[in-house]
């Protein structure tokens, strides 16, 4: 089975300042990880995954993150927040075996840029 | 041109009552999803289904049922509703690479 933590449930930030979301996962296999976002009153939105390859993947709207393997992490990152990016953000695993895999989300962060 | 969408956005009804929800994918992918989410955002998988074949059933009370005529469409239809049903119900697709796709949901307020 697979857990994702994230540890902050809410992170605020000033506009234009660098955020950083963490996010840790627990898993006997290998996976893949997703960062998704949610705005207010709508579904998730893909930011980015990780399925391979580099270990620093870069989104939209500017945010990119790193897997870490030996730390199993994969935070988000963004240099300079806007306003529009207030909303919740989810990390996420699935299995790479393949087949029909369950995906597993964290509790979410709420990020709160301030004006 | 919306990927997936569902209908209604918000459903308001009493306990005791059946209700149904629909999702419907425009994307051409196999599968399909019911996600619930709760008041404290906590995002759980309910059932899903590939190409109208049921492949994921949670631990869901058996008053909900879900059912997908075809591949493009996944409904989900629950019987005697609960106070503690209310939550944000997301259909989701999944295409290659592990896209996902979500629709903006369907609130669900039990009174």
């Amino acid at each position: 089975a697979q857990s994702v933590t994230q540890l902050d449930s809410q992170v605020p930030v000033f506009e234009e300042a660098p955020v950083e979301l963490r996010c840790n996962y627990s898993s006997s296999v290998s996976v893949y990880l997703f960062w998704y976002v949610q705005y207010p009153n709508q579904g998730l939105q893909l930011l980015l995954k990780y399925l391979s390859g580099s270990t620093l993947v870069k989104g939209i709207n500017g945010f990119e993150a790193e897997f870490n393997k030996s730390q199993t992490s994969f935070h988000l990152r963004k240099p300079s927040v806007h306003i529009s990016d207030t909303a919740e953000y989810f990390c996420a695993v699935i299995p790479n075996s393949g087949g029909y895999q369950k995906v597993t989300f964290g509790t979410g962060t709420k990020l709160q840029v301030i004006p | 041109d919306t990927a997936v969408s569902q209908t209604p956005k918000y459903l308001v009804t009493q306990m005791g009552n059946d209700k149904s929800i629909k999702c419907e994918q425009n994307l051409g992918h196999d599968t399909m999803y019911w996600y619930k989410q709760d008041s404290k955002k906590f995002l759980k998988i309910m059932f899903s289904y590939n190409n109208k074949e049921l492949i994921i059933n949670e631990t869901v009370p058996n008053r909900f049922s879900p059912k997908s005529p075809d591949k493009a469409h996944l409904n989900l239809h629950i019987n005697s509703l609960e106070l503690g049903d209310s939550a944000v119900y997301f259909c989701a697709s999944r295409g290659p690479n592990y896209g996902y796709t979500f629709g903006s949901g369907t609130r669900l307020t039990v009174v």
